[in-house]
């Protein structure tokens, strides 16, 4: 156990329905990322927040956001879903906004059909 | 950008035998430096890192040296076992970013 929690671990729904990711981040880390990875794509960075606070972006597409909230956990929306955002969707987190390396939690797969 | 390049795999090796899997970056700066490891149906677990040139980084017998001359950060291991089956990606951190920019990803099965 990485103490990255990640729910729900599984979750298939519709196109063009909405979804949340959870992500509770290690005791002690303030900053939460949130990385996409697929076969063709790899390992996208999605975005980072630190503190409550969003602090970088990556290739986040604008149908999707995120928030962290007042107890550091972390939510993932992803709305008009398309089949091309079935994806394992992973949260890290670690303890400042400069990074020396992060603890990921077990991702969260996601099927549009 | 800043990028990483990785071999592509897969990797098939007889258990016992000596691992390399190369990588090499391009980064303005001087970035940080990461292998990661991805066990089937698991998220990434951090392996090694490396901050500065001509540090190595070791850890359950893997290491890996952080060459700014030739930009690499090549991951070796003398003795593989059936358990180090997994994804080993190669990642770096700028410093001017927060995010880690991860390789492809390269897939090494350990036969015994």
């Amino acid at each position: 156990d990485s103490g990255v929690t990640q729910t729900p671990k599984h979750l298939i729904t519709a196109t063009g329905q909405r979804v949340t990711l959870r992500c509770s981040p290690r005791s002690g880390d303030l900053s939460v990322y949130w990385y996409q990875q697929s076969l063709d794509q790899g390992l996208q960075f999605l975005i980072q927040y630190y503190n409550g606070e969003e602090r970088a972006k990556g290739n986040i597409l604008e149908r999707f956001s995120a928030q962290q909230f007042p107890d550091l956990h972390s939510e993932l929306n992803l709305s008009s879903l398309e089949l091309g955002d079935s994806a394992l969707y992973f949260c890290a987190s670690s303890v400042g906004d400069f990074n020396y390396g992060y603890t990921f939690g077990s991702g969260t797969r996601l099927t549009v059909v | 950008g800043d990028s990483v390049t990785q071999m592509e795999g897969p990797v098939t090796l007889s258990e016992e035998a000596f691992l390399t899997i190369n990588c090499t970056y391009t980064a303005t700066g001087y970035p940080s430096l990461f292998w990661y490891v991805q066990y089937p149906g698991e998220g990434l677990q951090l392996l090694l890192k490396a901050t500065k040139a001509d540090d190595k980084g070791s850890n359950k017998g893997f290491e890996a040296t952080y060459r700014k001359e030739t930009t690499s950060f090549h991951l070796e291991k003398g003795s593989v076992q059936v358990s180090d089956s997994a994804v080993y990606f190669c990642a770096l951190n700028s410093n001017s970013g927060y995010a880690l920019n991860f390789g492809k990803g390269t897939s090494l099965l350990v036969t015994p």
